[in-house]
């Protein structure tokens, strides 16, 4: 089976970092994406990670661990702005040389004055 | 250059209706993907379409069809609506299987359809 597992809800402060969690147990991984998603909207493109390690981007990172299941996406200089649902999401290969995405439920994230 | 394109923005139908939801790709991608996304959750994998053909499928019952033009645009058909098929449906195009596999998907602006 697949499961991915992120908190549904983190608030933070204005300028502060944030680290959102994401867990997952799937087969056929072939990468990890974070998507931002505001309400009614589409979700956009943060951050992919295929190997272990960190990427970094501006004020968003994202990290991964393959042999433990886990990724985070880490929020800097937090503006208001940054409040949205982040998404994290599986990119599985099932070895039909096509794949798909496995989307978290997503964390919604309240970022306050 | 377009993004991924999506019609209609908005739809209301009544239970039992059949609705078709419409996706035009980024230029240049020719695999379209389709999820429903209910109040408060992930998107979901309906199905994948490249060359015409459906690829792929989650887990989703026979009243979600869809087809794949020669020109890459893609349309989701819904029968028998249910009051639980209400959610916004989002298209995502990607390049040929195979060929960027780091590449993210692209999402559509999403059809939000709302069943009464």
């Amino acid at each position: 089976g697949q499961n991915i597992d992120q908190p549904t809800e983190m608030t933070a402060t204005e300028g502060a970092i944030v680290q959102i969690n994401c867990t997952y147990q799937t087969s056929g991984f072939n990468g990890l994406f974070w998507y931002q998603q505001h309400a009614g909207e589409a979700p956009t493109f943060l951050s992919y990670n295929v190997l272990d390690g960190l990427e970094e981007k501006g004020r968003f990172s994202s990290f991964l661990s393959r042999s433990k299941g886990y990724s985070y996406l880490l929020l800097k200089e937090l503006q208001m702005k940054d409040s949205a649902s982040y998404l994290c999401a599986v990119k599985r290969s099932p070895g039909t040389g096509f794949q798909k995405l496995v989307f978290g439920t997503g964390t919604r994230l309240l970022v306050s004055p | 250059d377009a993004g991924v394109t999506q019609s209609p923005t908005h739809l209301i139908k009544t239970r039992g209706q059949q609705v078709t939801l419409r996706c035009s790709p980024k230029s240049g991608h020719d695999t379209v993907s389709w999820y429903q996304q209910a109040l408060g959750q992930g998107p979901q994998f309906i199905f994948q379409y490249y060359e015409e053909e459906e690829r792929q499928r989650g887990n989703f019952p026979d009243r979600f069809s869809g087809h794949q033009f020669p020109n890459y645009s893609s349309e989701l058909n819904v029968n028998a609506l249910l009051l639980g098929d209400s959610a916004l449906y989002l298209c995502a195009s990607s390049p040929t299987p195979g060929q960027m596999m780091g590449t993210e998907a692209f999402f559509g602006q999403g059809t939000r359809l709302t069943v009464v």
